[in-house]
């Protein structure tokens, strides 16, 4: 079965700076994708950025890019310049290529973005 | 831009009581999910359905659940007699083809409470 874990329940953040949310996983599959999903105040969850196992470079979408490991099972989330807008429960999120496509989500981390 | 939508967003209920929570999904999507949150926890999978049937479900979809597409545009999740435990946020979400290409459109939830 697989897992994901995010060990970070709380962090803040100055607006304009960087932070990084850890996320790792575990798995016995070899091709899967990675996930990280914002859930802001108004409780609807949003796709921010996904990655393939199979492609080593890692993601970016404006904003946020990841550093995945797959060795490591890795997949950290890097928010750059840092806005108010950014604050919300940031999920981790598992989805194996085969199957019905179902997610397995961390616990999240709530990240508040300080003025 | 479409949008899964909800309803209620909020509903009360006595224990024992049926349910049924809506989900409208983005039209031109083939595969529906509905996945629970209780206060404080992680996000939880029950069921996905796709060609009008159930594809996948958790072990936390027992028989006091069950889901229906019913006319080609609702996707309705019921609850036949409702515990105590089942108070959480529900979320529908919908995919247009298989989950990992483009990620869920979720909906904004309806939080269940049984008193």
């Amino acid at each position: 079965a697989q897992t994901v874990t995010q060990s970070q329940p709380e962090m803040s953040v100055q607006e304009a700076e960087t932070v990084t949310l850890s996320c790792t996983y575990d798995t016995s599959e070899s091709n899967y994708y990675l996930f990280w999903y914002k859930q802001p105040p108004s409780r609807q969850m949003i796709l921010v950025i996904r990655q393939e196992a199979y492609k080593q470079q890692n993601a970016t979408e404006n904003r946020f890019s990841v550093n995945f490991q797959k060795a490591a099972k890795s997949f950290s989330l890097k928010i750059s310049d840092s806005q108010l807008g950014d604050t919300a429960m940031y999920f981790c999120a598992f989805m194996k290529q085969a199957g019905t496509y179902k997610y397995i989500f961390g616990t999240g981390t709530r990240l508040k973005v300080l003025a | 831009e479409p949008e899964v939508t909800q309803t209620p967003s909020h509903q009360v209920t006595q224990m024992g009581q049926e349910v049924i929570l809506r989900c409208v999904p983005i039209s031109n999507h083939l595969y529906f999910y509905w996945y629970r949150q209780i206060l404080g926890q992680k996000v939880e999978f029950l069921v996905s359905f796709y060609n009008n049937e159930i594809s996948e479900k958790s072990e936390i979809f027992d028989d006091q659940f069950s889901v229906e597409r019913p006319d080609g545009s609702n996707f309705t999740l019921k609850i036949r007699s409702t515990k105590l435990e089942d108070s959480a946020m529900y979320f529908c979400a919908s995919s247009e083809v298989t989950g990992f290409t483009y990620g869920y459109t979720f909906g904004s939830g309806t939080r269940l409470t049984v008193v």
